[in-house]
């Protein structure tokens, strides 16, 4: 079964907008870490966000914060005030703590456009 | 403080021929983590390593694929011999392991075999 769902794999959005890039989790650990890296075409992996199953309150970093619903397991990530910076590929991971150690497993990835 | 290091940023190589790609992690560092991304498969973990001792290589394609950390700041994944279905890009990447355990990854070596 696939642990980490992003089910969009393209997004457009227009600059200074926020845009939500969905993703969905699937795990029956009850400690896990849920991640949101960022890929721009040079190709190298950025960490964006954090959120532990156990956070009460949603991560927020700059303009970037996490729509964490837990009985839903969603954990969205939030951009506000898109930048042309922002176009890039946007991944989803999770890491199961007491199952997994600290193997931690990507989604597919979203690819985001930001329009002039 | 200097990322993640990995070199080379780029190999071709001939099928059949042994192929080594190198990692420096962050220093401090307690863990070590290589990844492999392609289009077809996305980005998968094949191998991490914690305080130079490989937890997890349950990723790792095949025997032909080993990796190594001699020491807490330098780690290679070797490939012998090589096969076209390996060209990817090969991610290095290292964690503090404390905190949210978030990961540095390196700028990735682009393998490609002929």
């Amino acid at each position: 079964a696939q642990k980490i769902t992003q089910t969009q794999p393209g997004m457009f959005v227009q600059e200074k907008e926020a845009v939500t890039l969905d993703c969905t989790y699937d795990t029956s650990d009850q400690s896990y870490g849920l991640f949101w890296y960022k890929q721009p075409s040079s190709g190298e992996m950025i960490f964006l966000i954090y959120q532990g199953s156990y956070d009460e309150q949603n991560a927020t970093e700059g303009r970037y914060s996490l729509n964490f619903q837990k009985a839903r397991k969603s954990a969205n990530l939030v951009i506000s005030a898109s930048q042309l910076g922002d176009s890039a590929m946007y991944f989803c991971a999770m890491r199961e703590i007491h199952t997994g150690g600290f193997k931690t497993i990507f989604g597919a990835g979203t690819r985001l456009f930001v329009k002039a | 403080d200097a990322g993640v290091i990995q070199s080379p940023r780029h190999e071709v190589t001939e099928m059949g021929q042994e192929v080594t790609l190198r990692c420096k992690p962050i220093s401090g560092h307690d863990y070590l983590f290589w990844y492999r991304q392609t289009m077809m498969r996305g980005l998968e973990l094949l191998i991490y390593f914690n305080n130079n001792v490989p937890i997890d290589d349950s990723g790792m394609p095949e025997d032909r694929f080993s990796a190594k950390m001699p020491n807490a700041s330098f780690s290679t994944l070797k490939i012998q011999p090589s096969e076209p279905r390996d060209s990817a890009v090969y991610f290095c990447a290292s964690s503090p392991g404390t905190g949210s355990h978030e990961q540095y990854f390196g700028p990735g070596t682009r393998l490609t075999v002929t």
